[in-house]
């Protein structure tokens, strides 16, 4: 079967640096995206890895390993609109999204 | 860009009755749209796929004849509940994919559509 594994929730500090761990085990890989869904919201789009490395954007950075079933989301210099839902999701070979379940970040002041 | 609406963003109905959830993508042409039925504290759960001028593919458990999706231009689809019944109360997202941006294959997501159902 096909599943995304994400920690249910995290807590971390404002002005600290947080990961969040996303493994998958999915029929085939055609990139992995991370999401942010504040609560009563839509998703929006944070990211897209395709091949394997670092993909920084601001205070947030992606990382993929196709090899290991691996990706990661870092938020640096946290603030408390980050406090959201972080959703990792996979494409497979039929180009379908495959979710998890995403991980609830509480940021304390 | 990549900038998807939906309308309405709140709708409250009496049990019976059908409601109409449109869906746009406002600067980019959607080959594909998607349509999420979100429960509290609860992921994501793709409902059905809708390509433009083809019949939706339905997910495993959905009614197809409940939740009719029609996408009859590249820049909109539509999905009516049908018969609403209180257990249809939740939040419905639709989602669509083809624009300009990083990646042919991101979707964006519209804001949401609150229904409820008494």
């Amino acid at each position: 079967g096909q599943n995304i594994d994400q920690p249910t929730e995290m807590t971390a500090t404002e002005g600290a640096i947080v990961q969040i761990n996303c493994t998958y085990q999915t029929s085939g890989f055609n990139g992995l995206f991370w999401y942010q869904q504040h609560a009563g919201e839509a998703p929006t789009f944070l990211s897209y890895n395709v091949l394997d490395g670092l993909e920084e954007k601001g205070r947030f950075s992606s990382f993929l390993s196709r090899s290991k079933g691996y990706s990661y989301l870092l938020l640096k210099e946290l603030q408390m609109k980050d406090s959201a839902s972080y959703l990792c999701a996979v494409m497979d070979s039929n180009y379908q999204l495959i979710w998890g379940a995403g991980t609830k970040l509480i940021i304390k002041p | 860009g990549a900038v998807v609406s939906q309308h309405p963003s709140r709708v409250i109905c009496k049990s019976g009755t059908s409601v109409k959830i449109e869906c746009r993508s406002l600067d980019f042409q959607a080959t594909t749209m998607f349509w999420y039925r979100q429960f509290p504290k609860q992921s994501l759960m793709l409902m059905a796929t809708s390509n433009e001028g083809s019949k939706a593919t339905y997910e495993q458990g959905v009614e197809k004849d409940k939740f009719l999706i029609n996408h009859a231009s590249l820049t909109l689809s539509t999905l009516t509940v049908t018969s609403a019944h209180p257990e249809d109360s939740s939040f419905y997202i639709c989602s669509a994919k083809g624009g300009g941006a990083s990646t042919q294959e991101t979707q964006y997501f519209g804001p949401g559509t609150r229904l409820l159902v008494l």
